[in-house]
């Protein structure tokens, strides 16, 4: 069975602190996706990475997939109260069966 | 764009009343499924269909049954309900299976079973 673990469960942290969001797994994805979700709201896929090793930049969000592709990680530069939400990834397990990790949940206070 | 639209919203149920949850999508996507969230365990898939008559289980199954007559709908129905699957459940489409697909989620259901 594929996992996929999430640290830290829950983050709070201060407008204008950076933070990293880690995603590990034993087994290798072909892709990693991450999602943020908002209270009351389904979750919006934010970034896919294929290839190992590879970097994506989304604003102030960073995504780097691992060179194994067994990890991923999100950095977030200069947090902003508009990045509070549980943030998720999730491995392509088959025929897009998207496994997901329990998720972080990151608030950022003004 | 309407998008991926699920209802109803909320509902409680007794132990053992069944009921559906209504799940349509107007972007013709193959790929529909289903998720149960639920604190500290991330989304888990329910069951999927590929496409209009076609379903398979996902990881959580039991307690559920599916059915895709039409390229938008994809109903899940609750059989006899459990206090177990009290949870909040997520439709997704996407253009099709293949990876590196995006899903699209509705707003989701919160089901309370008592």
């Amino acid at each position: 069975t594929q996992l996929l673990e999430q640290s830290p469960q829950f983050l709070s942290i201060q407008e204008g602190e950076n933070l990293t969001v880690y995603c590990n797994s034993s087994s290798v994805f072909s892709s990693l996706q991450w999602y943020r979700q908002e209270p009351g709201e389904g979750p919006v896929l934010l970034v896919t990475v294929v290839t190992g090793g590879e970097v994506k930049k989304l604003k102030r969000l960073t995504f780097q997939f691992g060179d194994a592709r067994k990890d991923s990680s999100l950095h977030i530069t200069a947090a902003q109260p508009g990045d509070t939400g549980l943030y998720l990834c999730a491995g392509a397990g088959g025929y897009n069966k998207l496994i997901f990790g329990a998720g972080t949940r990151l608030a950022v206070h003004p | 764009n309407a998008g991926v639209t699920q209802t109803p919203k909320f509902q409680v149920l007794k132990t053992g009343q069944s009921m559906t949850l209504q799940c349509a999508q107007d972007m013709n996507h193959e790929y529909m499924s289903w998720y149960r969230q639920d604190p500290g365990m991330g989304l888990r898939l329910i069951h999927y269909s590929v496409g209009a008559g076609i379903t398979d289980q996902g990881e959580v199954p039991n307690g559920y049954n599916v059915s895709r007559s039409t390229t938008e709908d994809f109903p899940l129905r609750l059989l006899s309900a459990a206090p177990s699957q009290t949870s909040v459940y997520f439709c997704a489409s996407s253009y099709s299976g293949r990876l590196n697909t995006e899903a699209f989620f509705g707003q989701g259901t919160r089901l309370t079973v008592v």
